[in-house]
């Protein structure tokens, strides 16, 4: 069954702090994985894409990692800031010879708080 | 223009009520999303269209009417909806080939509340 994991649910750090989020997937066969971050009531906005052969991308304070043989992710965010407090959403995208759009596959995200 | 505009940002509406969400964008994507979120939850696909014509239905209740009127437009069609109903909407669009990054792009959402 294809299912995306994350942890922590939920996660306060200080401002300044660094952070670790992890993404566990069983989706096969594997297309890419992606990083959104979702302001409440809003829609999310993609920070990160890894594909099969990529380690880490970075953008800006947002480190992304990925380990496809353990199928592992991680999103490390670095001297966090108060904006930074929202749901971050790991989706893996399921590469689908039928489509040619693929299946998303969304975890249940790790909320995010950032205290001053 | 990267942006997917939703209209309206927030819907009221009873159960006898007939009222449309409405979704654009201008980046020549050719595959258009419906997504349900209720609150804490990721986001649930709902339909997919595809060049103009629906590809994916995901078993939702009839009282959900999608409709896609031109490739820059998608309409969600609502009527007698229950309170459980009550969610954000999102509509996503993406470049519609399988171009292995087919990222969507995400509305900011129409949040419901279904009396």
């Amino acid at each position: 069954k294809n299912q995306v994991e994350q942890s922590p649910q939920s996660l306060i750090i200080l401002e300044g702090k660094n952070c670790t989020l992890q993404c566990n997937y069983t989706v096969s066969p594997f297309s890419n994985l992606r990083w959104y971050k979702q302001d409440t009531g809003r829609g999310p906005v993609s920070l990160t894409i890894m594909t099969f052969s990529e380690n880490t991308k970075s953008n800006g304070r947002y480190t992304a990692t990925l380990d496809a043989d353990t199928k592992q992710s991680s999103l490390h965010i670095t001297a966090s800031q108060l904006s930074d407090s929202a749901s971050y959403i790991c989706v893996v995208r399921a590469f689908d010879r039928g489509s040619t759009l693929g299946r998303l596959y969304f975890g249940r995200g790790t909320q995010l708080t950032v205290w001053p | 223009d990267t942006e997917v505009t939703q209209t309206p940002k927030h819907l009221v509406m009873g159960m006898t009520n007939k009222k449309s969400l409405k979704c654009e964008q201008h980046m020549g994507h050719r595959a258009m999303y419906w997504y349900k979120q209720k609150a804490k939850k990721p986001p649930e696909l709902m339909f997919v269209y595809s060049y103009e014509k629906l590809s994916i239905n995901e078993s939702v209740p009839s009282r959900f009417s999608p409709e896609c009127p031109n490739s820059s437009l998608l309409n969600l069609h609502l009527h007698a909806l229950q309170p459980e109903d009550s969610a954000l909407y999102l509509c996503a669009s993406s470049q519609g080939r399988d171009r292995g990054n087919n990222e969507q792009f995400f509305g900011p959402g129409t949040r419901l509340t279904v009396l």
